[in-house]
């Protein structure tokens, strides 16, 4: 299963646009990547997922290049709501999904 | 929908008391796991169950077992319960285990283990 890594935090302003980067560079051909979102006291909810080039959803955008060593999500105008842990997932190949650390934002006013 | 429900929010055992964690989900998924989260931590696999009647290790499978009741339910027992296993469960459901399946996660079970 595809190893990830991510900073173990970051802290942001309101209005201001996050980007959070994640390296694979393990993943395998048929990987894809995933970002949930971890809510104290709450379990992680699904944001977003891609494959290759860019996916925009309306809560994020996910940038994953050519050699798919690594993906950012970026959050536009973050707010206050938005501090949370967020998690990225490569090999969502069924059922054993490896969950990291993820990265602590703190969105601060 | 009420999606993915699990019971208790909140328990407290001592060491070598036994307990069953309940959970349902209304989505019709196939697929549904349990994880464990200690504090600053990620989600930790514990078991899976990829359809009605299977069930499989995950991570950290020891110290527990799973019951797939039906499509619907998956249950979590702690047969005697150590410290150890003081942690936050999440009972999680996707739609059939598929590379692009996404896992809709209840809101948690917080046990702790004195």
């Amino acid at each position: 299963l595809a190893k990830t890594t991510q900073p173990i935090s970051m802290d942001s302003y309101e209005g201001q646009e996050v980007n959070i980067t994640c390296s694979h560079n393990n993943i395998a051909t048929n990987d894809y990547i995933t970002w949930y979102q971890q809510f104290p006291s709450q379990g992680p909810r699904f944001i977003i997922q891609g494959y290759k080039t860019k996916v925009t959803n309306e809560v994020a955008s996910l940038f994953i290049p050519a050699d798919r060593k690594s993906s950012t999500l970026s959050l536009p105008r973050v707010s206050l709501s938005d501090t949370a842990v967020y998690y990225c997932l490569a090999d969502t190949g069924g059922f054993k999904t490896i969950f990291g650390a993820g990265t602590r934002l703190f969105v601060k006013a | 929908n009420a999606g993915v429900t699990q019971t208790p929010k909140f328990q407290v055992l001592k060491t070598g008391q036994s307990m069953t964690l309940q959970c349902a989900q209304d989505m019709n998924h196939n697929s549904m796991y349990w994880y464990r989260q200690d504090p600053g931590m990620g989600l930790r696999l514990i078991y899976y169950s990829a359809s009605e009647g299977t069930t499989d290790k995950g991570e950290v499978p020891n110290g527990y077992n799973v019951s797939r009741l039906n499509k619907r339910e998956f249950s979590l027992r702690l047969e005697s319960a150590a410290p150890s296993q003081t942690s936050v469960y999440f009972c999680a459901s996707s739609v059939k285990g598929a590379r692009t399946d996404t896992q809709y996660f209840g809101p948690g079970t917080r046990l702790t283990v004195l």
